[in-house]
């Protein structure tokens, strides 16, 4: 079946600019969370949305940033007034629900944003 | 909040060796342990997980064990071969389905 799918691939704005990556998860899975990835560095949290509860946003980065998760599937992911530091790949994953033994977590191929 | 350490970052091995790479956590209350391989350019996979109820867990060339009492688990792969350069995470998660805390990365380089 289609595995998680983001868009766009590339992103290339100016310093100032606001941005939206979107993401769609797989169909079924309830988990969808966000994470960003410096160029040759680990993945960082951002935000976690499960089901109907309220987002855990513990790992968004500063009020720039904010994200969305409408109808329980699709997700976008804003950043305000972008700069420069926030140039990364965007990863965006998914899973069955947190009762589900199953909790592995499908990424998508990312967004990679340029900030310049 | 949970603290995750990865060594070595880089690790080059001959074609056939075996390789390891070592995760430590801080939070005692993490129970869920996955390994991603990410490819150059491509999306991290997961390649092998294990619980807290467990204390190893294989599965073809590549092994995972996990110490909770000292607080780390660790990679190892054997027989390794080229298409196993990756660079490898570390994760670590207090409950099932939450939110991952990452290792820096293992970048694996086995040559032919």
């Amino acid at each position: 079946g289609a595995g998680v799918s983001q868009s766009p691939s590339n992103k290339v704005t100016e310093k100032g600019k606001d941005v939206e990556l979107r993401c769609d998860p797989i169909s079924g899975h309830t988990a969808l969370y966000w994470y960003r990835q410096s160029l040759g560095q680990g993945l960082e949290f951002l935000i976690y949305f499960q089901g109907n509860s309220a987002p855990d946003k513990s790992g968004l980065p500063s009020d720039r940033f904010s994200a969305e998760r409408t109808g329980g599937s699709v997700s976008t992911l804003t950043i305000q007034r972008t700069q420069q530091e926030d140039s990364a790949v965007y990863l965006c994953a998914s899973s069955l629900a947190r009762s589900n033994p199953t909790y592995e977590q499908y990424f998508g191929p990312g967004t990679r944003l340029t900030v310049t | 909040g949970e603290n995750v350490e990865q060594h070595p970052s880089t690790l080059s091995v001959q074609e056939g060796d075996s390789a390891v790479i070592k995760c430590t956590y801080s939070d005692s209350a993490s129970n869920y342990f996955p390994w991603y391989k990410q490819e150059l350019g491509k999306r991290p996979q997961l390649i092998i997980d294990i619980r807290s109820n467990v204390g190893e867990k294989k599965d073809q060339r590549i092994a995972v064990t996990l110490n909770k009492t000292a607080k780390h688990f660790s990679l190892h792969i054997t027989e390794t071969q080229p298409e196993d350069s990756a660079v490898y995470f570390c994760a670590a998660s207090p409950n099932a389905g939450n939110m991952l805390t990452f290792g820096g990365g293992t970048r694996l380089m086995v040559k032919p």
